[in-house]
């Protein structure tokens, strides 16, 4: 199946600094690539809609300028997460839609990536 | 909107046993999908099986089948002949056809008891 990747897979920061998470398809292009937030025991929760060539819309409660997001090309779409804060801390993970070999309908996730904001 | 429900927060089951996860889901959209991912400690999400809503025949992956019953809104999986590495989190999906992001449920934690 197709592969996305994700880096870095795990991050540290001071309050304060900004952190950039990348999300890379490696062997398809995807047009549009999905943001997620997931909090320790809980479920994933959509943040934005990353589009190439135009700009991420972003769920209900999700500063736009605080979840900066950039789709430079067919292949990578990056969170830059500004002046992060302790609250922000979680497990952030994209995904993009494809087809799977038998013409199938499908989202392929990164590993995802854990944020640590001290 | 869609939602997605999951009313299990926690199952287990014995080693070599059948479980059963419960899932419902409301959309208003007449062509759409759901799935059911694994989510491992690792917290790779996992495809564990899809299915189409306009197919009536419920898709099975080896152990892995599902009741889709669509008036009713549920997709439930049936795990047959439990193992110890599917024990994990499990997350019921919906999402509307193209280029949509899928809609989660909270999750059902299964334990395999050897």
């Amino acid at each position: 199946g197709a592969v996305v990747s994700q880096h870095p897979s795990r991050v540290i920061c001071k309050s304060g600094t900004s952190v950039k998470i990348e999300c890379r398809s490696l062997d398809f292009q995807a047009t549009t690539m999905f943001w997620y937030r997931q909090f320790p025991k809980q479920s994933l929760m959509l943040m934005a809609t990353s589009n190439e060539g135009s700009k991420a819309t972003y769920e209900q409660g999700v500063e736009k300028d605080k979840f900066l997001i950039n789709h430079a090309s067919l292949t990578l779409s990056t969170l830059t997460v500004t002046s992060a804060h302790p609250e922000d801390s979680s497990f952030y993970i994209c995904s993009a839609p494809s087809r799977d070999g038998g013409g199938q309908e499908t989202q392929y996730f990164g590993p995802g990536t854990r944020l640590l904001v001290l | 909107a869609q939602t997605v429900t999951q009313s299990q927060p926690e199952m287990s089951v014995q080693e070599a046993e059948t479980v059963t996860l419960s899932c419902t889901y409301d959309t208003s959209e007449s062509d759409y999908y759901l799935f059911w991912y694994k989510q491992p400690p690792s917290r790779q999400m996992i495809l564990v099986i899809r299915q189409e809503a306009y197919k009536q025949q419920n898709a099975t992956e080896n152990r892995f089948s599902v009741n889709f019953q669509k008036a009713a809104k549920s997709f439930s999986l049936k795990i047959s002949d439990s193992q110890l590495g599917d024990a994990a989190m499990y997350f019921c999906a919906s999402k509307n056809s193209g280029n949509t992001p899928l809609v989660f449920g909270k999750g059902t934690r299964l334990s395999v008891i050897a």
